[in-house]
C-alpha cells in the first residue's frame, strides 16, 4: 500500500522513558515532517527534511530529535519524555516540499496518540 | 498568537445544506490548503490554492489574497462530510505551514 506509515498508533510512556515514533513512505517522496496536534490548537511543525541527510527544526522542536538516513524513513526520537508531549503525533510527505502543487498536496500518516504518565 | 483563524468553530448542518467555512490569516502566504481530518485522526490534502478557485466534486475552495480570506465550501452535504477541517497557510518567508485550529462539521441525515 502507497502512503505514510507511522507506527506505533498508542503509546504510554512514563516521564524519563525514552521512544522512537516511526514513520516511512514509499512514495519516493524527497520532503517528510513530523506535526504535533494539541486540543485547541492547530498543528505544529517539530521537524522536517528536506531530503536524506538533512533535517532541519520546525516550530517547536524542543525535546525532539530526528535523522534522516534514507528517502523512506523518517523517525522522531523522544529523549526523555515529558507530560508536556502528550499528544497525537503526525508525520507527513510530500514530493518536492510544502511548495509542491500536487493533486493532492501531503500525504498524511495516521497518526500516533501519545501519553505520558 | 494564531496567525490562522477559522470560523466557525462548530457546526451542525442538514444533510443536503450548503456549507461554508471561513479562514482568514494575518501573514503574507505564498499557498494555502484545506485539509480533512476524519473521526479516526486521519488528515487527508483536499486543496491547495495560490489564487482564485479550485472544486472538486462537491467541494469548491476560493481564496482572496488581498483580503486575507478563504472559504471552504460543500454543496449537497452529505453525512460522509462529517469531519474536521482545517485550514493551513504556507508562509511566503518560510518553508512550513501554519495550522488553524480547525472547524468540526457535523452533517445530520
Amino acid at each position: 500500500n502507497a502512503g505514510v506509515t507511522q507506527t506505533p498508533k498508542f503509546q504510554v510512556l512514563k516521564t524519563g522513558q525514552s521512544m522512537t515514533l516511526q514513520c516511512a513512505q514509499d512514495m519516493n517522496h524527497e520532503y517528510m515532517s513530523w506535526y504535533r496536534q494539541d486540543p485547541g490548537m492547530g498543528l505544529r511543525l517539530i521537524h522536517y527534511s528536506v531530503g536524506a541527510g538533512i533535517t532541519d527544526q520546525g516550530e517547536v522542536p524542543n525535546g525532539y530529535n530526528v535523522s534522516r538516513s534514507t528517502t523512506e524513513d523518517f523517525p522522531l526520537r523522544l529523549l526523555s519524555a515529558a507530560p508536556s508531549q502528550t499528544s497525537v503525533y503526525f508525520c507527513a510527505s510530500s514530493l518536492q516540499g510544502p511548495t509542491y502543487p500536487g493533486l493532492y498536496g501531503y500525504t498524511f500518516g495516521s497518526g500516533t496518540r501519545l501519553t505520558v504518565v | 498568537k494564531n496567525e490562522v483563524e477559522q470560523s466557525p468553530q462548530n457546526l451542525t448542518a442538514q444533510e443536503g445544506e450548503f456549507i461554508t467555512i471561513n479562514c482568514s490569516y494575518s501573514v503574507g502566504i505564498s499557498a494555502l490548503h484545506w485539509l480533512q481530518q476524519h473521526p479516526g485522526g486521519g488528515i487527508v490534502s483536499l486543496f491547495m490554492l495560490s489564487s482564485g478557485k479550485k472544486k472538486h466534486g462537491r467541494l469548491i475552495a476560493t481564496i482572496n489574497i488581498q483580503e486575507k480570506h478563504s472559504s471552504l465550501h460543500i454543496t449537497a452535504s452529505h453525512p460522509r462530510d462529517s469531519a474536521v477541517y482545517i485550514c493551513a497557510v504556507l508562509l511566503n518567508t518560510g518553508n512550513q505551514f501554519y495550522f488553524g485550529t480547525g472547524t468540526s462539521l457535523t452533517v445530520i441525515p
